[in-house]
């Protein structure tokens, strides 16, 4: 079985301030994928990054930046000097040969002005 | 990349009666797939359904409370049956691109059953 644990159900911080969601996953398969989402309260899912399991660079897009470690399954995710636009709920997946997505609970971030 | 809409956005609909919900994606996808989110939860998978074929049905689903068609390769319907407020979630539909990992999703169905 597989399972994604996103143990921050909600976390509140101010503008400017940088934010770390953590994600940690289990899965038996040694091909699998991880991606994260984030579900503004319009109830969209927007994606934000796929990752496959044998690709453990870092990556940095904008103010936004990811965490792979494979020692210690985890992949998380960095948002530098927050906004008030960054305020949703993020979802961390992973997919394996099922293809269909499990997800972790999900982290709501609430960022003040 | 693909785009999926979904039909109805959102409804309103009584106890007891049945509402079916389209997912239509706009260029050639592997597999197919149904989730639901109840309010303030994650997403869970329904199904995936199989173009042509009985969906699979996760554990907690049963084919005759979501009943799921797919009968080509960019079209699937889910039948949320026999309502009740705890159905109330969001419905989403989701593809898999035909490069192996993508995954789309459609903009959901906001259902309220009262």
């Amino acid at each position: 079985a597989q399972k994604v644990t996103q143990a921050q159900t909600e976390i509140s911080v101010v503008e400017k301030e940088d934010v770390t969601l953590d994600c940690v996953y289990e899965t038996r398969d040694t091909t699998y994928y991880l991606f994260w989402y984030k579900q503004p309260p319009s109830g969209e899912l927007v994606f934000l990054i796929r990752r496959n399991s044998f690709d453990e660079q870092n990556e940095i897009s904008g103010r936004y930046s990811w965490n792979f470690q494979k020692s210690t399954s985890s992949f998380n995710f960095t948002i530098t000097a927050s906004q008030v636009v960054d305020s949703a709920v993020y979802f961390c997946a992973l997919a394996t040969g099922r293809r269909a997505l499990t997800f972790g609970s999900g982290t709501r971030l609430q960022v003040q002005p | 990349s693909a785009v999926i809409s979904q039909k109805p956005s959102r409804d309103i609909c009584q106890r007891g009666t049945s509402l079916t919900i389209q997912c239509q994606v706009d260029s050639q996808v592997t597999m197919m797939f149904w989730y639901r989110q109840q309010p303030g939860q994650s997403l869970t998978l329904i199904a995936t359904a199989n173009q042509g074929s009985e969906a699979t049905y996760e554990s907690g689903f049963v084919i005759d409370k979501f009943p799921i068609s797919r009968p080509n390769l960019t079209f699937s319907t889910l039948t949320v049956s026999n309502m009740s407020p705890e159905d109330s979630s969001i419905y989403l539909c989701s593809a898999t691109g035909t490069g192996g990992y993508e995954q789309y999703f459609g903009p959901g169905t906001r259902l309220t059953v009262t």
